[in-house]
């Protein structure tokens, strides 16, 4: 198996800009997390999706931030306009079950860097 | 709010040496345990998941230990190597009906000199 597959691994982007991360989960997994990791908060959560319909977004920061994922292979966290602020490394993981009573092993992606100028 | 801590926060030790990497959690309700491993600029690992149900698991030379009673997990490294250098981070899913969400503790740096 692939893993969690994320991309870009990298993205520099002017402040005001539009931003796509992409995220394909493991193969038969259907829970889906977006994470932010930054040096001052470390991990957070910022979406989690179960069987493709979003079940928790209270981590989102704000309007500004929006995530889909409209099949099961397949997702896409947006940040439009980005802001420096929203600078970090954005992670992707994926689990087997999940739903509300979840707590099964979480497999993350590599991680997306993003750098807001 | 489940709070994870994790001791020490760095730490540097010579090839070879076994040593035990901490971390407590302050809602003992928990699911299970997740250990992670991250190399810089990396994703990642999971190393070792620890059902409540259970007291230890082990992986290779890697074996977590789970106390829920007093909210403690360890993670054993034996014979470390230089190649073990990373920032190791704990997970606890949060407790009642969203122990989908992880909260993670700050990780340990941890540095094998050869």
């Amino acid at each position: 198996d692939a893993g969690v597959i994320q991309s870009p691994r990298h993205e520099v982007t002017e402040m005001g800009q539009e931003v796509t991360l992409r995220c394909k989960p493991i193969s038969g997994h259907n829970s889906l997390f977006w994470y932010r990791q930054t040096m001052m908060r470390g991990l957070e959560l910022l979406i989690y999706f179960n069987n493709n319909v979003p079940i928790d977004d209270s981590g989102m920061p704000e309007d500004r931030f929006s995530a889909k994922m409209p099949n099961a292979s397949f997702s896409t966290l947006k940040i439009q306009p980005s802001e420096p602020r929203d600078s970090a490394v954005y992670f992707c993981a994926s689990s087997l079950a999940g739903g509300l009573m979840g707590g099964d092993e979480q497999f993350f992606g590599p991680g997306t860097r993003l750098t807001v100028l | 709010k489940q709070e994870v801590t994790q001791i020490p926060a760095a730490l540097s030790v010579p090839e070879g040496e076994n040593l035990v990497l901490n971390c407590s959690f302050t809602d003992s309700a928990i699911y299970n345990l997740q250990w992670f491993r991250q190399d810089p600029g990396k994703g990642l690992t999971s190393l070792l998941l620890i059902q409540s149900s259970q007291r230890e698991q082990t992986s290779g030379r890697l074996n977590a230990s789970l106390d829920k009673s007093s909210g403690r997990s360890t993670l054993y490294i034996a014979a470390s190597q230089p190649g073990d250098s990373a920032t190791y981070l704990c997970a606890v899913p949060n407790s009642g009906g969203s122990n989908y969400k992880l909260t993670f503790g700050k990780g340990t740096l941890l540095t094998v000199n050869p």
